[in-house]
């Protein structure tokens, strides 16, 4: 079974800092990896899917990175804002789709 | 963009009601639909996975016969929890995707189930 792991479980920076959300995963025969951010009480937003054949994916302020040697996978998010503070998922898709826990992201003005 | 519909958002029951949970792609048709449930401060766990016009593939530790799935469309799934009790009480999430697997799964925005 796919293990998925994410850090830091949580993270408060002041607004406007660059930072980096590391996602671990135990199975390198994924199809692709999706990022997610979850607000409380809500449903999922994709963020950012990368194919396993694809190194990264951008969109705005968002990066996220693959290395399927090391089993790893990194969101950037550049020039943070308040409205970015919600939980970020990242999600393996390979022969069991799992989540990783998560990490809670705080923004503060 | 791929939407997916999830309907209702918010139930509350008594204990012993069935509730059915409805999971709609709106403009694409998902040929593979997953179930999640997810507890407060948790992250999201996979119930089952649906595939249009099959049985179900349950997780182990999900009962099958309490998590009632049928996929009779591509684009809708249903989820119905029967006799539920207030231990069923949580967030319980679709999502759909395309056949290929390479394919991003597009989620619904949840339904809060709460069991009285």
């Amino acid at each position: 079974k796919q293990e998925v792991t994410q850090i830091p479980a949580a993270l408060s920076v002041p607004e406007g800092e660059n930072l980096v959300l590391n996602c671990s995963f135990t199975d390198s025969a994924i199809y692709n990896l999706q990022w997610f951010r979850q607000d409380p009480g809500k449903g999922l937003t994709s963020l950012l899917l990368i194919q396993s054949s694809q190194r990264e994916q951008t969109s705005g302020r968002l990066n996220a990175s693959l290395d399927k040697s090391s089993g790893r996978s990194t969101l950037y998010i550049a020039a943070s804002q308040p409205g970015d503070s919600a939980t970020y998922l990242c999600k393996g898709s390979g022969s069991r789709l799992t989540f990783g826990e998560g990490t809670q992201l705080t923004v503060n003005p | 963009g791929a939407v997916v519909s999830q309907h209702p958002s918010w139930v509350i029951c008594k204990s012993g009601t069935s509730v059915k949970i409805e999971c709609r792609s709106l403009d694409f048709q998902a040929t593979t639909m997953f179930w999640y449930r997810q507890f407060p401060k948790q992250s999201l766990m996979l119930m089952a996975t649906s595939n249009e016009g099959s049985k179900a593939t349950y997780e182990q530790g999900v009962e099958k016969d309490k998590f009632l799935i049928n996929h009779a469309s591509l684009t809708l799934s249903t989820l119905t929890v029967t006799s539920a009790h207030p231990e069923d009480s949580s967030f319980y999430i679709c999502s759909a995707r395309v056949v290929r697997a390479n394919q991003p799964q597009h989620f619904g925005d949840g339904t809060r189930l709460s069991i009285l």
